[in-house]
């Protein structure tokens, strides 16, 4: 268990929809990870939070957004569901950045 | 752009077996090259690591070695376990763990009884 939590856990939707994915760091991290592990693009990275900030950027759709709220946790918001959207989204939280990361057990979306 | 290329299998041993899973990089400057294992149902894990040429990453009884001449970081171990099953990354960043990895297709290890 990497201390890195994620909800849900499934998600089932229609194309066209919006999905929020919650990702709760491990204590004490202040940096988050979003990451995208599809059958056809394989393990990228989305978007990366350092204490709030958004830091860097990643292959990121602009129909995805994401945030890290004051409390720490992240959420990585979908919109305009597309079937290719179907895919794991991983969380990663690390002490900093240049640290290493540690992964939550991800996301399952599938978009119908 | 950086890449890494892995080769994909699914890779099939018996246990105790020896392993090997090669992996080969292309970057623009130099990289610290990472090796993670997702096992069934669950997130990544970092197995390995090595930040400059010649270093060799160790956990586990897996190794890899840095190898700048040839570009390649292959993961070895000398005799899997059944337990070992599961999908394997290699992965680079140019700043140490930084925030823009590049991560290889996967390589799945099957290891039967």
């Amino acid at each position: 268990d990497s201390g890195v939590t994620q909800t849900p856990k499934h998600l089932i939707t229609a194309t066209g929809q919006r999905v929020t994915l919650r990702c709760s760091p491990r204590s004490g991290d202040l940096s988050v990870y979003w990451y995208q592990q599809s059958l056809d693009q394989g393990l990228q990275f989305l978007i990366q939070y350092y204490n709030g900030e958004e830091r860097a950027k990643g292959n990121i759709l602009e129909r995805f957004s994401a945030q890290q709220f004051p409390d720490l946790h992240s959420e990585l918001n979908l919109s305009s569901l597309e079937l290719g959207d179907s895919a794991l989204y991983f969380c990663a939280s690390s002490v900093a950045p240049l640290y290493e990361q540690y992964f939550g057990p991800g996301t399952r979306l599938t978009v119908t | 752009g950086d890449s890494v290329t892995q080769m994909e299998g699914p890779v099939t041993l018996s246990e105790e077996a020896f392993l090997t899973i090669n992996c080969t990089y292309t970057a623009t400057g130099y990289p610290s090259l990472f090796w993670y294992v997702q096992y069934p149902g669950e997130g990544l894990q970092l197995l390995l690591k090595a930040t400059k040429a010649d270093d060799k990453g160790s956990n586990k009884g897996f190794e890899a070695t840095y190898r700048k001449e040839t570009t390649s970081f292959h993961l070895e171990k000398g005799s899997v376990q059944v337990s070992d099953s599961a999908v394997y990354f290699c992965a680079l960043s140019e700043d140490n763990y930084g925030q823009n990895f590049v991560f290889g297709p996967g390589t799945r290890l099957s290891v039967l009884p």
